[in-house]
């Protein structure tokens, strides 16, 4: 089942931050953020497993909070290459399968 | 040197025709994957195969089929196209099925006139 993804888009300042969340409604294994510039391919950022910790790439970090089955994805102090769609991925069970949300379009402006 | 490489970038064809993707990932990855993202950039999973073994076929029309001649190379044929097989398809590579990141190839443009 597709995970949640929220807000569909945002637009920030250079400097400034952002929070993605991601939710599902079945029990998750592990959550799965990649981002995917225009015209490129996705690139991964970072994996979330069930009872692990927090992860951290450059000043992006994630959290997952398994009572919830969500995860938020955090910029902080945002530049001008963070621009993309970010897409959060989960895996619930046995089968392996990376189902994708629908996307979060994050346009940072100068 | 590329890790996971596709051919063709783009491909314009008719409906009725049929086409290849190849992919070839050079990381020593056991797992290799099809994916398609339609023009609303959902991105959607079609296949995976592990070892050359299918293990994801996902509800795919019959006339996706994929081959994997060995764990370094995973094939995308397509009968018969459709203009709604229009889209941008990416193969990726992880190092084993368990939970690992994947690395995307850089996609090609299906076209469908």
């Amino acid at each position: 089942q597709q995970p949640v993804q929220s807000p569909q888009a945002v637009i920030l300042r250079e400097g400034e931050d952002a929070v993605i969340n991601c939710s599902s409604s079945k029990a998750l294994y592990s959550v799965h953020w990649y981002r995917q510039k225009h015209g490129e391919a996705p690139v991964f950022l970072m994996i979330l497993l069930k009872g692990g910790e927090q992860m951290r790439h450059e000043k992006i970090s994630a959290s997952f909070n398994e009572k919830k089955q969500q995860s938020s994805l955090y910029l902080t102090a945002s530049q001008l290459s963070y621009s993309g769609t970010y897409f959060c991925g989960t895996v619930g069970g046995s089968n392996y399968k990376l189902t994708f949300g629908k996307g979060t379009l994050l346009t940072v402006n100068p | 040197d590329t890790a996971v490489s596709q051919t063709p970038k783009y491909l314009v064809t008719q409906m009725g025709n049929d086409k290849s993707i190849k992919c070839e990932q050079n990381l020593g990855h056991d797992t290799m994957y099809w994916y398609k993202q339609d023009s609303k950039k959902f991105l959607k999973i079609m296949f995976s195969y592990n070892n050359k073994e299918l293990i994801i076929n996902e509800t795919v029309p019959n006339r996706f089929s994929p081959k994997s001649p060995d764990k370094a190379h995973l094939n995308l044929h397509i009968n018969s196209l459709e203009l709604g097989d229009s889209a941008v398809y990416f193969c990726a590579s992880s190092p084993t099925l368990t939970v690992y990141e994947q690395y995307f190839g850089p996609g090609t443009r299906l076209t469908v006139t």
